[in-house]
């Protein structure tokens, strides 16, 4: 059973407006939050994260939502540019962060076209 | 720095042979984890290390799978026996104090033929 759902298998939007990752989650022990960026032939890289005490957390152009009572979070990058184009995978762990393992989603594809 | 060093980047194998896998973190880490990523899935835990001592190992590792870390810098991990369903990104990330500050290596894909 997926315990991280990123419904969502792919995305394409026009440089300059909204892209919108969205990620649901079931286990609610889990209250830590990360997205993680991933390039062909690169490791992923860490992006933002939000705790469960909050509901929003802002980074630039990147901001993740949290609505712990839906159990599902989103990742807003406004204004998308063609370098964004990239997977974007949702991760979840139980804890502050600061150790364990991370659940990851099936990621979804952002293409940003110009 | 260099970043997570991650050998081989590629490894092709028969089925049955074992292979060892390296990974070289961030020299002031700490903590140090193994992933699985196969085609259309996001990352699996596998295992995790604090300094030389392994914390947490998943299911997923079964007995053909050995991982170390001797001495608290680079680690192993070892697949005995290897079957197709090996095959796959072994990915490789490390960090000081937790997940914001992990760093993944590359990674060394896999296939077993």
């Amino acid at each position: 059973d997926q315990q991280v759902k990123q419904n969502s298998p792919s995305l394409s939007v026009q440089e300059g407006r909204i892209s919108i990752l969205n990620c649901d989650y079931t286990n609610s022990m889990f209250d830590y939050f990360l997205w993680y960026k991933k390039y062909p032939a690169e490791g992923p890289t860490f992006l933002i994260s939000i705790s469960s005490i909050k509901d929003k957390n802002e980074d630039g152009r990147f901001t993740v939502f949290l609505n712990k009572s839906a159990k599902h979070l989103s990742l807003h990058i406004v204004p998308s540019q063609p370098g964004d184009s990239a997977v974007y995978f949702c991760a979840a762990s139980a804890g502050d962060g600061s150790q364990g393992n991370l659940i990851f989603g099936k990621g979804t594809k952002l293409s940003v076209k110009p | 720095d260099t970043g997570v060093s991650q050998n081989p980047r590629h490894k092709i194998t028969k089925r049955g042979q074992n292979v060892t896998f390296r990974c070289d973190p961030i020299s002031e880490h700490n903590r140090l984890y193994w992933y699985r990523q196969t085609l259309g899935q996001g990352p699996e835990f596998l295992t995790y290390f604090q300094n030389e001592a392994q914390l947490e190992k998943s299911r997923l590792l079964s007995d053909r799978f050995s991982a170390e870390r001797p001495k608290g810098s680079f680690s192993t991990l070892e697949i005995q026996r290897t079957e197709q369903g090996d095959s796959a990104m072994y990915l490789c990330a490390s960090s000081l104090e937790g997940w914001t500050e992990a760093f993944f290596g590359q990674g060394t894909r896999l296939t077993v033929v």
